[in-house]
């Protein structure tokens, strides 16, 4: 149980164009989804936080304009990457909070690689 | 604020050695505690996680980790390594509800090369 899945798992885009990378809770509701972004043999750091039916919290110096999130169902949040630079080709890794667990646990997705031309 | 240090980069350990790696954290209310590990271009595995109980927990793949409260710590150890450990190796701590400091922080990872 808590599958987390994303779509796609590698994306190769030109400079200017916008990416949607999908991330889905397959057997559990998602209330809150968290997405981060881990660039070469670094850690992982937090973007934003998605909260279904409500507007994203941005992670300081993460610009919100240019990384669109939604959270829009139980089981699906998605991020764009709007008007992408090659300074935007990282992995990004989304995870997932059960709503019927109280403990805070996070399930990770597998990652999607992007990078841009 | 929360925070997580993984003192060591970079590992290199023979197959059959025995392992540990250090973490660190800070946290100012009961830490929920986690070790995850990623292999190369994946997403992040789930070793094992602590908040409360035995202080020595288990995982899979034959880890094991010891929380410490007085030294701050949550070091993952493994009896004899096989060559499919190697990979990277991330500590995390959290808040241990969902309703407050439900951030999970990251250490900068320890990376763990196995020799044959």
């Amino acid at each position: 149980g808590a599958v987390v899945s994303q779509h796609p798992s590698w994306v190769i885009c030109k400079s200017g164009t916008s990416v949607k990378i999908e991330c889905r809770s397959l057997d559990f509701q998602a209330t809150t989804m968290f997405w981060y972004r881990q660039f070469p043999k670094q850690s992982l750091m937090l973007m934003a936080t998605s909260n279904e039916g409500s507007k994203a919290t941005y992670e300081q110096g993460v610009e919100k304009d240019k990384f669109l999130i939604n959270h829009a169902s139980l089981t699906l949040s998605t991020l764009t990457v709007t008007s992408a630079h090659p300074e935007d080709s990282s992995f990004y890794i989304c995870s997932a909070r059960d709503r019927g667990r109280t403990l805070n646990e996070q399930f990770f997705g597998p990652g999607t690689r992007l990078t841009v031309l | 604020a929360q925070s997580v240090t993984q003192p060591d980069i970079h590992i290199t350990v023979s197959e059959g050695a025995s392992l540990e790696l250090r973490c660190n954290y800070s946290y100012g209310a009961t830490p929920y505690l986690f070790w995850y590990v990623q292999s190369p271009g994946q997403g992040l595995q789930l070793l094992l996680k602590y908040f409360s109980g035995d202080t020595l927990v288990q995982g899979i793949k034959g880890f094991e980790a010891e929380f410490k409260r007085s030294q701050s710590s949550f070091n993952l150890r493994k009896p004899s390594v096989h060559w499919s450990d190697a990979a990277e190796y991330f500590c995390a701590v959290g808040g241990l509800n969902t309703g407050t400091a439900s951030k999970l922080t990251f250490g900068t990872g320890t990376r763990l090369q196995v020799t044959l």
